[in-house]
């Protein structure tokens, strides 16, 4: 079993559909991170979450550390936020990150 | 100046040459990272230097050489590699190796012919 498990693997949504992407872990964090990747291109750190909520444009993420879960939803989704959404956590001690397998989204117009 | 970069963007490289991959950040980060990423597959660790110094090597093959001559710039030096070496490499940098802000680099797309 990974240590990060994220769902679902492809995602497939029509412009202005809210979308959420999941997230689970099973080892001690210090802090996760949803990053976003495009086709061919780097990684973009997103957010960077220990607790809570956070809030950037139409992208939210949550975390339940208690439950080891976490959540990011996209609110009035568009085609150019089709990518790959990596969700990774970073354990703190050795200061890597471990990554979850991505979930590709592809928003259609 | 938040930002990772990488040169070049694309190598294509020989079996036989010796190239090398170039990280740099001025965010006064004390660790920064190697990762390899192929195709549909999450970035898979390779070195890690905290504080300019190597803390991690994810039995890498020697025939990659990590270098990290000061605190904002970062290395890969590449010898014989093979074609199944061919990725993209991404570097990053975290202001220190414990639970803090990760900045990742464009990647350098490498192939080995």
């Amino acid at each position: 079993k990974n240590e990060v498990e994220q769902s679902p693997q492809n995602l497939t949504a029509q412009e202005g559909e809210f979308i959420t992407i999941n997230c689970s872990y099973s080892v001690g964090i210090s802090a996760l991170h949803w990053l976003q990747q495009h086709p061919g291109g780097g990684i973009v750190s997103l957010f960077m979450l220990s607790s809570g909520k956070k809030k950037h444009g139409r992208l939210i993420a949550t975390i339940n550390i208690q439950e080891k879960h976490s959540s990011l939803h996209i609110t009035a989704s568009h085609p150019r936020d089709s990518a790959v959404y990596i969700c990774a956590v970073d354990g703190g001690s050795q200061g890597n990150l471990i990554f979850g397998k991505g979930t590709k989204l592809s928003v259609k117009p | 100046d938040t930002e990772v970069t990488q040169t070049p963007k694309h190598l294509v490289m020989g079996m036989t040459n010796k190239k090398s991959l170039k990280c740099e950040q001025h965010m006064g980060h004390r660790a920064m990272y190697w990762y390899k990423q192929k195709a549909k597959k999450p970035p898979e660790l390779m070195f890690v230097y905290s504080y300019e110094k190597l803390s991690i090597n994810e039995s890498v093959p020697s025939r990659f050489s990590p270098e990290c001559p000061n605190s904002s710039l970062l290395n890969l030096h590449l010898h014989a590699l093979q074609p199944e070496d061919s990725a993209l490499y991404l570097c990053a940098s975290s202001q220190d190796p414990g639970g803090r802000a990760w900045f990742f680099g464009p990647g350098t797309r490498l192939t080995v012919l």
